[in-house]
Order: structure tokens, then sequence, then C-alpha cells
């Protein structure tokens, strides 16, 4: 059965330092999305993507994030800077098409361990 | 968003049946109503939605009432893996992403 992949799993970075996690989203899915969740708190919305560029982004995602698909398979999110609250499990997410009743498939998730 | 309301947890036996409520009163007509679930240290997992009708899938059923305020995720028969955080969750026909509230805990006894 098709997957989202997600890498690194865990991740360790000092404050301050950029990090780049990397999703492979299924392969004919057109709508791609980053959720976080701190430790022992909800899974919150990030961005969401779709045709080469952001179509929504919540609060949380500001001007130390940002999103691309490179090459047409990985779906990045870069953090330009780290904090120690941006220690969370990283969720990419993706969706097949134009439905907004569709399912998102998301990944097992990177965790994120800012020291 | 629209509102939804669950316990925070509840607790069932394996092998027996699951109902899982939730109440969004709030509900609009372009609503559509999602459950997902996350399993411990995994990402979350679709596992049913509907509109006006009850629903059945694989996984569970989906009761929603006449008036659309409530509905019920059932699960027939729950085994030890299906302890998880379930959420109840309504989106608007015209967005694409969906928003987590804080869900139900679901612990299985064996």
């Amino acid at each position: 059965e098709p997957e989202v992949t997600q890498t690194p799993s865990h991740q360790v970075t000092q404050m301050g330092q950029e990090v780049i996690l990397r999703c492979v989203p299924i392969s004919n899915h057109l709508y791609f999305y980053w959720y976080r969740q701190i430790l022992g708190q909800k899974v919150e919305f990030l961005v969401s993507f779709y045709n080469n560029e952001i179509s929504e982004k919540s609060e949380i995602f500001d001007d130390q994030f940002s999103v691309e698909r490179p090459d047409g398979s990985n779906f990045t999110l870069k953090i330009r800077s780290t904090k120690l609250e941006d220690s969370a499990m990283y969720f990419c997410a993706s969706k097949r098409g134009l439905a907004n009743t569709g399912e998102l498939f998301f990944g097992e998730g990177s965790r994120l361990t800012v020291l | 968003d629209a509102k939804t309301t669950q316990p925070n947890s509840m607790e069932s036996n394996e092998e027996e049946p699951v109902h899982l409520p939730c109440n969004h009163s709030t509900i609009s007509g372009t609503d559509y109503i999602h459950w997902y679930r996350q399993l411990p240290s995994q990402g979350p997992e679709y596992v049913i939605h509907g509109l006006t009708s009850n629903v059945n899938n694989r996984m569970a059923s989906l009761a929603i009432a006449e008036d659309r305020k409530s509905s019920t995720l059932i699960l027939h028969r729950a085994t030890l893996r299906d302890a998880a955080v379930y959420y109840c969750i309504l989106r608007d026909v015209r967005d694409d992403k969906i928003i987590f509230g804080k869900g139900t805990r679901l612990h299985i006894l064996p």
C-alpha cells in the first residue's frame, strides 16, 4: 500500500541551526501538508501546498518556516533558525485530488529536538 | 472552524463494540464530519467521513444524527490495536485542510 515517508525519524539540533525535514508524498497526490505536534498537545496545522505554491498557512508558520517541492517527489519543510519551542513531532501529509472530502494520508513523523 | 466536543477519554473491553460520541451543535450545511485516529507514536490516520447518511467501511461505522448536531463513531469489535486518540473533525467542503481538536483517548482493556 502506498505511504507517505518522512526523514529523518529523529533529528537533534542546536538552537539557531537550520533544519530541513523531508517527506515523500504518495506519488499521484497533488496536495501536501505539514503539521506539528508538541509533546502532549494536539496536532496543529502549519501549511498546505498545491500547484507549487502555498495555498494556506497558519499563524505558527512564520518567516522562519518555508516549504518547497524541489524535484517533483520530495516535499520539504525548512526551519531557518530553530528555537527551543520548535521541538515537536512534524507530520507530513498528502491528499490525492481536488475533492475536499478526500482523506489526508500522514507519514509517521519526524521528531525534532532543539537543544 | 466549527467546534466539536468529545469526551477526553473512554474505556472499553477488548472484543466489545465501542461507541465514541461527538457533539457538533454549530455544524453548517457545508461541513462534512470526519474521524481520524492517532495510534501511539504514529501519525494520524483517516477512519471515516460522512455528510448526512450513516456510513460504513472496513474500519468503522459512522452514525449521524438526523439534525446533524451529533455523531457517533462505532468500532464493532475493539481490539488492543484500536487504543488511540480519536478525533472528530468538521471540515467545510471548501476547505482542503483538517484541524484537529483534543480528541478522545480510547483505552482498550484486555
